[in-house]
């Protein structure tokens, strides 16, 4: 079945400094949608890219569907503490019903 | 409000005590579902339902059932849980199959012992 993998898995980051997390499935997707999850909470919705090639930004966060659809990236730039928490990547499978989630990356921020 | 709900959602219980997880949501989406989340391998699809009486397993289904008699509700039911069960478990709603976005319930953490 297809395979959502995402890197790294842990992310410490200075208050201030830029990361990015990547995602890459083993098959090609329909879209790849992100989510986050603060500590504590619920995974929240963010975004949905659809086309090849897609960037999309939300303030600080970058996301971006690669060429081929089967990887996808977010960068945030001047991280703050507010962006604590674990980013997901996910996938539909070949008939979009089935959602496979990455493992996520886990974001703490050092003031 | 637009939301999901689940009850419990803490419960700790005995290996092989049958037990059921609530979901309900009030957006009228068709398409529900219900996750586990294990440290290190996020979250999992247990089963999902494309509408009432229409469900299908997902990537980790072993040990659990469901049922959707109604649109609103999708009840998770763990007929003789084991410890392996022990995680977080999440509902999730959408208006369209998985490939849309995905509304989440705040979570039931189900510690079986």
């Amino acid at each position: 079945g297809q395979q959502v993998m995402q890197i790294p898995q842990y992310q410490h980051v200075q208050e201030g400094e830029d990361f990015t997390t990547y995602c890459n499935s083993s098959t090609t997707l329909s879209n790849i949608q992100w989510y986050k999850q603060r500590p504590g909470g619920h995974p929240v919705f963010l975004i949905q890219l659809v086309k090849s090639g897609e960037v999309k930004k939300q303030k600080r966060l970058t996301f971006q569907f690669g060429e081929a659809k089967k990887n996808s990236s977010l960068h945030i730039t001047a991280t703050q503490t507010t962006d604590v928490g674990t980013y997901f990547c996910a996938g539909p499978d070949w008939d979009d019903y089935k959602l496979s989630f990455g493992a996520g990356t886990t974001v703490t921020v050092r003031a | 409000e637009a939301q999901v709900t689940q009850n419990p959602r803490y419960l700790i219980t005995v290996t092989g005590k049958k037990l059921t997880v609530t979901c309900s949501q009030n957006m009228n989406h068709e398409y529900m579902s219900w996750y586990r989340q294990d440290p290190g391998l996020g979250l999992r699809q247990i089963y999902y339902s494309m509408n009432v009486e229409v469900t299908d397993k997902g990537d980790v289904p072993e040990g659990y059932k469901v049922s959707r008699k109604e649109k609103r509700n999708f009840p998770l039911i763990l007929e003789s849980p084991s410890p392996n069960q022990t995680s977080l478990y999440f509902c999730a709603s959408s208006a369209g199959r998985g490939a849309y976005e995905q509304y989440f319930g705040p979570g039931t953490r189900l510690t079986v012992t």
